[in-house]
């Protein structure tokens, strides 16, 4: 079974520096995905950027990018000019790839509580 | 448009009542899912609907868990002797239907505390 791991339980930054936050995952699958989820204190779970395993370039969304070292089973997050609204948990996820009736569960890590301060 | 809706926001049980907590996906998504998150830990799969196909009940983590999805749309999770055990925040998904890129969509979830 796949496994997720967010070794920092909380991180801080300054507004507008740079802060990276830590995921690594165990699989033996060679394709999946991998999600970041920013969970606010109203609970809602928002996607904020996703890499498909089979792609080499790191994804970015505005502020937001990953480093995938796949050999390495790593995903990391990186927030850049971070602001007082990134203030969340963040939630790493992993997802199999689709196979015939199969589910297409998220598997989470426990998550890291982001505080920006000002 | 609208997003997933769950009710109630919050719900206050004794242990050993039984609860039903409702989630009302985003229109025309044939997937639904239902995830628990107990205080401190990430999120937790309990089970999976997709379309007329049998739910994928492999993440129930007891026999007095069940959810059904009545005509494709509203799915109800219901625990049944309630223990406090139970008390976490229940997360429902949905997306629009089975596929490699397609995005789950959170509701708010429901806050379920036994006492």
């Amino acid at each position: 079974a796949q496994t997720v791991t967010q070794s920092q339980p909380e991180m801080s930054v300054q507004e507008a520096e740079t802060v990276t936050l830590s995921c690594t995952y165990d699989t033996s699958e060679s394709d999946y995905y991998l999600f970041w989820y920013k969970q606010p204190p109203s609970r809602q779970m928002i996607l904020v950027i996703r890499q498909e395993a089979y792609k080499q370039q790191n994804a970015t969304e505005n502020r937001f990018s990953v480093n995938f070292q796949k050999a390495a089973k790593s995903f990391s997050l990186k927030i850049s000019d971070s602001q007082l609204g990134d203030a969340a948990m963040y939630f790493c996820a992993y997802r199999s790839p689709i196979t015939q009736g199969g589910s297409e569960k998220l598997v989470f890590g426990k998550g890291t509580k982001l505080t920006v301060n000002p | 448009g609208a997003g997933v809706s769950q009710s109630p926001s919050n719900k206050v049980t004794e242990k050993g009542k039984d609860v039903e907590l409702r989630c009302d996906p985003i229109s025309g998504h044939t997937a639904l899912y239902w995830y628990r998150q107990s205080l401190g830990q990430g999120l937790e799969f309990l089970i999976y609907f997709q379309g007329n196909s049998a739910p994928d009940k492999s993440g129930l983590p007891s026999d007095r868990f069940s959810a059904e999805r009545t005509g494709g749309s509203v799915s109800t999770l219901t625990i049944q002797r309630t223990q406090q055990e139970d008390s976490a925040v229940y997360l429902c998904a949905s997306s629009l239907t089975q596929g490699d890129s397609y995005e789950q969509y959170f509701g708010p979830g429901t806050r379920l505390t036994v006492t």
